[in-house]
């Protein structure tokens, strides 16, 4: 069974760009998750889509946005970005909502310049 | 909302010597307890989680223990070997609110041959 696939794994940007990061998740998962994960905030939660619809979201600015598709395949935008974005992102797919095991892909490692 | 501090933030063991490491969370509601193991270049995995109405759970050298009352639970790994040299982290979530979890800082364990 093919596990969570994040893509791109590594990408340069500039202040000022936009990024788009994918996340496929485990087959027959209808749950995504985000996270931002920084040497100075650790692992913090960004959102959750389940059957498309955004369920929950961290306290991050209006830069920050994603979707779900139909196949359960997820995206995260980043707007006007800044020094303080480059972080990992990770994505993590659940079977169901509400407290349930999560799977994380490898990540995408994002750097600004 | 919730908040979850782990301890400690590194720790050192000799190979076969135990680990523990702790984690208090904030929010009464919290029901789900997982800890991941992240190792360099790759994203968490869940190596046991544990639910409120269960107070310890084991399996083979990993052991969770919860105690809702002062709301902290543990994590013990017995007869340590180099290959759980890693990042662990504690997380704790609702379940009301979907998958979204909050992650504790992460202990850096070393284990030395």
């Amino acid at each position: 069974k093919a596990g969570v696939t994040q893509t791109p794994r590594y990408l340069i940007k500039t202040r000022g760009q936009q990024v788009t990061l994918s996340c496929s998740p485990i087959s027959g998962h209808r749950s995504v998750s985000w996270y931002q994960q920084t040497p100075g905030q650790g692992l913090q939660f960004l959102f959750e889509y389940f059957s498309e619809t955004q369920r929950n979201k961290g306290n991050f600015p209006g830069r920050f946005s994603g979707r779900q598709f139909s196949n359960s395949r997820s995206e995260m935008n980043v707007s006007t970005l800044e020094l303080g974005d480059s972080a990992l992102y990770l994505c993590a797919s659940s079977s169901t909502g509400g407290a349930n095991v999560l799977t994380f892909g490898a990540g995408s490692r994002l750097t600004v310049l | 909302g919730e908040n979850v501090e782990q301890h400690p933030s590194t720790l050192s063991v000799q190979e076969g010597d135990s680990a523990v490491i702790k984690c208090t969370y904030s929010d009464s509601a919290s029901n789900y307890f997982p800890w991941y193991k992240q190792e360099l270049g790759k994203g968490p995995q869940l190596i046991i989680d544990i639910r409120s109405n269960v107070g310890e759970k084991k399996d083979q050298r990993i052991a969770v223990t919860l105690n809702k009352t002062a709301k902290h639970f543990s994590l013990h790994i017995t007869e340590t070997q180099p290959e759980d040299s890693a990042v662990y982290f504690c997380a704790a979530s609702t379940g009301n609110a979907g998958n979204m979890l909050t992650f504790g800082g992460g202990t850096r364990l070393m284990v030395k041959p």
